[in-house]
């Protein structure tokens, strides 16, 4: 119940294709659903992240659909561009009782944006 | 660049080593947590303090301890290493729990 599932493994488009990448969760007390960027050597960087009161949001060619009814969330790139060559992960964290905000990760999907 | 900082950035020792990761947070967050990142496990959460307490455990292993010091700096203790335990080890700050988290560059154990 604490996992959250992501998929695809891996993925390769062209440049300017849109890569979805998908996430599943189960425990409904989830409240607050974060993508991170991480490229070789660095630290994972917060993308954008929605709450469970909107379906979808956008922040510059990224943008979060979030689907409560189906425990389902994904992120999809506009535009994809070489430089957006990296690995993404999916989270999930639960707010009360303790809200504490640990982040429950997918296990990543590999972006390659071929030019 | 997050404004996390964490040292060493690279540390390689021994089986049965111990060694203490340090991390800042961002200046003004109260929240710091750990996580662990290996290939075969993925980012995993070990621990989280703050304000100097303890407020969440996840899947730390015994031989490994933290703490949060007045300044707000954290410091992960990995004792009796094993060489399973080489892997990523990467600090995150909030300002307030359960709010957005900023990760710093992270230390890479090696364990030989």
């Amino acid at each position: 119940q604490q996992q959250v599932k992501q998929s695809p493994q891996s993925l390769i488009v062209q440049k300017g294709g849109i890569p979805i990448i998908n996430c599943a969760y189960e425990n409904t007390a989830f409240d607050y659903f974060p993508w991170y960027q991480q490229f070789p050597g660095k630290g994972p960087a917060l993308l954008i992240a929605i709450r469970p009161d909107v379906s979808e949001k956008k922040e510059g060619r990224f943008t979060i659909s979030f689907n409560k009814s189906a425990k389902q969330f994904s992120l999809h790139i506009m535009d994809s561009q070489p430089g957006d060559s990296a690995t993404y992960f999916c989270a999930a964290s639960m707010g009360t009782p303790s809200n504490t905000g640990k982040l429950i990760f997918g296990q990543g999907t590999t972006l390659q944006v071929k030019p | 660049d997050s404004g996390v900082t964490q040292t060493p950035k690279h540390l390689i020792t021994a089986t049965g080593q111990r060694v203490t990761l340090r991390c800042s947070p961002r200046s003004g967050d109260l929240s710091v947590y750990w996580y662990q990142q290996s290939l075969d496990q993925g980012l995993q959460f070990l621990i989280q303090y703050y304000n100097g307490e303890e407020r969440a455990k996840g899947n730390i292993l015994e031989r490994f301890s933290a703490q949060q010091f007045p300044d707000l700096h954290s410091e992960l203790n990995l004792s009796s290493l094993e060489l399973g335990d080489s892997a990523l080890y990467f600090c995150a700050s909030s300002v307030v729990l359960g709010g957005e988290q900023f990760f710093g560059p992270g230390t890479r154990l090696t364990v030989l």
